[in-house]
């Protein structure tokens, strides 16, 4: 079975503090995914990487980063929180031809 | 520009049938996929559709027509734990980078 784990499953940070989100994935997959969950807004993509050290921004890359140094792992970086990052994080993975396979997600709140 | 359209919420009965509808418009097509989602989870995939037709899958079948732009997910013997929401999503154009285009989802409720 596929299995993508993300570091927390809550989180509560202060505005303008550094903010890591870590995803791993153990199925060999070259293309990983962060998005944000909101009510009425459905997922929406951040940014995503299709091989190590490649990433391309989504549609709403402003006020976030990311790495991916190896191929299991990709961060989401809030390079200074903001109340309006407050939300469901959710990362997945996949092959080229295949479904994409989500993580359990993690709830931040910036207070 | 790319869009995908599904009801908000849709509400049933257990042991009835009910159909969640689709529409796309996305530059390219590269499969339809169907995810169901719990409160509080991730989403699953429930379903992949890349060619015309239906695709069964034991309680849940998938349709797709290419040329309308249109797909319907169809629960069959509804039970209280499909209550959950159901997203549509396409992959918007051919290649290898797996991205996907999500629509908003469709909360369905099971009722006794």
């Amino acid at each position: 079975d596929v299995k993508v784990t993300q570091s927390s499953r809550y989180l509560v940070k202060r505005t303008g503090e550094k903010v890591f989100l870590e995803c791993v994935q153990d199925m060999d997959h070259e293309n990983m995914f962060w998005y944000r969950q909101d009510p009425g807004l459905g997922l929406r993509l951040i940014y995503f990487s299709y091989d190590v050290k490649m990433k391309e921004k989504g549609d709403i890359p402003e006020g976030y980063s990311v790495s991916r140094e190896k191929k299991e792992r990709f961060s989401l970086i809030l390079e200074s929180a903001s109340t309006n990052q407050t939300s469901m994080y959710l990362c997945a993975s996949t092959t080229r031809l295949d479904t994409q396979y989500f993580g359990p997600g993690t709830r931040l709140t910036v207070l | 520009g790319q869009n995908i359209d599904q009801p908000t919420e849709m509400t049933a009965t257990e042991g009835a049938i009910v159909q969640i509808n689709c529409t796309y418009q996305t530059s390219g097509f590269n499969g339809l996929f169907w995810y169901q989602q719990h409160a509080g989870e991730a989403p699953t995939f429930l379903s992949y559709n890349v060619l015309d037709g239906l695709e069964e899958k034991g309680r849940f079948s998938s349709f797709l027509s290419r040329s309308k732009g249109y797909s319907y997910l169809l629960l069959k013997e509804l039970q209280m734990k499909d209550s959950a929401s159901y997203l549509c999503a396409v992959g918007p154009r051919s290649g290898n980078t797996g991205k996907l285009i999500f629509g908003q989802g469709t909360t369905l409720q099971v009722k006794p």
